[in-house]
């Protein structure tokens, strides 16, 4: 694995459906993101890890959730799908938190909720 | 509220010159980034600017001023492959990035 790696690449979900979005880095990195793109609008930030074992709300938090077992892992959890969850997800990373470093990105999941 | 403003959309010629407009207003300013984003991609890292003034780098140049809430990301030399959207974010008193919407250029032959 070479930087952040997302899977699946996409995805079509029936409306009420658990899903579970992979995102994983090898770059040691503390802090992990997840963001939401849509048409016409910038990214959102749905939620955020400092760090392993820690977790913050984003912009967009509602009906999404995220674990952080371990610094290369960061999950991101849709309950029960709604179609205005359609969206393309981007996972993150930088170094360090509360620091101005670049994030870097993965190849995003396109997800299609039906 | 926090807000970010750039043009949606800008065309312009193989071989010339473009400028991308950003003006933001944020809850308070830690740095301000531009990325570059080709269809179907993830963002990738083009500059960053904390202090006022301009940081060049390659045909890619950055003007920043934060008495304004303004800046710019200057394309020379433009190419093809140079097609792609272009996406303004403030680092605001957090650390948390603000986005704004993006602006595509379309480069013509």
């Amino acid at each position: 694995i070479a930087g952040i790696t997302q899977a699946p690449t996409s995805q079509i979900l029936a409306a009420g459906r658990r899903m579970t979005l992979r995102c994983t880095q090898d770059m040691r990195h503390n802090a992990m993101y997840w963001y939401r793109q849509d048409l016409g609008l910038g990214l959102r930030l749905i939620h955020y890890s400092n760090t392993a074992g820690t977790t913050g709300k984003g912009e967009v938090p509602d009906g999404y959730s995220v674990s952080r077992a371990n610094t290369d892992d960061f999950p991101l959890t849709l309950a029960s799908a709604v179609p205005s969850q359609t969206s393309v997800y981007f996972c993150a990373s930088t170094p360090t938190s509360g620091s101005t470093n670049e994030q870097f990105f993965g190849p995003g999941t396109r997800l299609t909720v039906l | 509220g926090q807000n970010i403003d750039q043009p949606t959309e800008m065309t312009a010629t193989e071989g010339a010159i473009v400028q991308i407009n950003c003006t933001y207003q944020t809850s308070g300013f830690n740095g301000l980034f531009w990325y570059q984003q080709h269809a179907g991609e993830a963002p990738t890292f083009l500059s960053y600017n904390v202090l006022d003034g301009l940081e060049e780098k390659g045909r890619f140049s950055s003007f920043l001023s934060r008495s304004k809430g303004y800046s710019y990301l200057l394309l020379k030399e433009l190419q093809m492959k140079d097609s792609a959207s272009y996406l303004c974010a403030v680092m605001d008193s957090n650390y948390q990035l603000i986005w704004g919407a993006g602006t595509k250029l379309i480069i013509k032959p």
